[in-house]
């Protein structure tokens, strides 16, 4: 079946520092690829998507590349603040139907002044 | 304006007691979610409704009942409340059930069961 894995949290940087997070996923097809950041005690919100291979999604200044070749869609913001700290959700949307969101386990990132 | 919301925001409740939670969502879109967030935050997606019809059921245990009375709408019913249910509920919309449409999440309903 579908996966996502994403890389272990806590993710502890300086503001202005460079963010990665990485994430991988296991599906059959084209997925669509998403990141979604829930800030604390507040829902998900969309930060960005790609849907076919080579797509790059962007806001906010976060920037994520859907590779088909590796399977991966890591996040990137080049210089993070003290307000993008919240954490961070990989998820995709098979091609089975239904629109089913599998999420990866979420990587926590806490930004220090 | 809310885009989708849900009520109530906190449940407090026994356990072998009956609960509902409702979400409503005004974005006029024909599909509706609902995911459960355990204390470790893993997400995990329970039911989808398109059109008023479900579409994914997933292993969930058949205390949880959802329902579907318009588009706009879609309630967790869930009978004999477990400890292991205590979790923050999340319900989402999307324009269709096709996977490029993003989802929108309201803002949860932590349930915690005693």
């Amino acid at each position: 079946g579908d996966s996502v894995t994403q890389m272990e949290g806590p993710v502890t940087l300086s503001e202005e520092a460079f963010l990665t997070i990485n994430c991988t996923y296991t599906a059959t097809g084209y997925p669509s690829l998403f990141w979604y950041v829930q800030y604390p005690g507040e829902g998900l919100q969309l930060l960005l998507k790609a849907t076919k291979a080579d797509d790059k999604g962007s806001n906010k200044g976060f920037e994520a590349t859907y590779r088909k070749e590796t399977t991966s869609f890591h996040l990137e913001k080049g210089s993070v603040q003290v307000s993008d700290s919240a954490v961070y959700f990989c998820a995709l949307s098979g091609t089975g139907g239904g629109n089913k969101l599998t999420f990866g386990t979420g990587t926590q990132l806490k930004v220090e002044l | 304006d809310t885009a989708v919301s849900q009520t109530p925001k906190y449940l407090v409740t026994q356990m072998g007691n009956d609960k509902s939670i409702k979400c409503e969502q005004n974005l006029g879109h024909d599909t509706m979610y609902w995911y459960k967030q355990d204390s470790k935050k893993f997400l995990k997606i329970m039911f989808s409704y398109n059109n008023k019809e479900l579409i994914i059921n997933e292993t969930v245990p058949n205390r949880f009942s959802p329902k579907s009375p318009d588009k706009a709408h879609l309630n967790l019913h869930i009978n004999s409340l477990e400890l292991g249910d205590s979790a923050v509920y999340f319900c989402a919309s999307s324009q269709g059930d096709r996977g490029w449409y993003e989802q929108y999440f309201g803002p949860g309903t932590r349930l915690t069961v005693t």
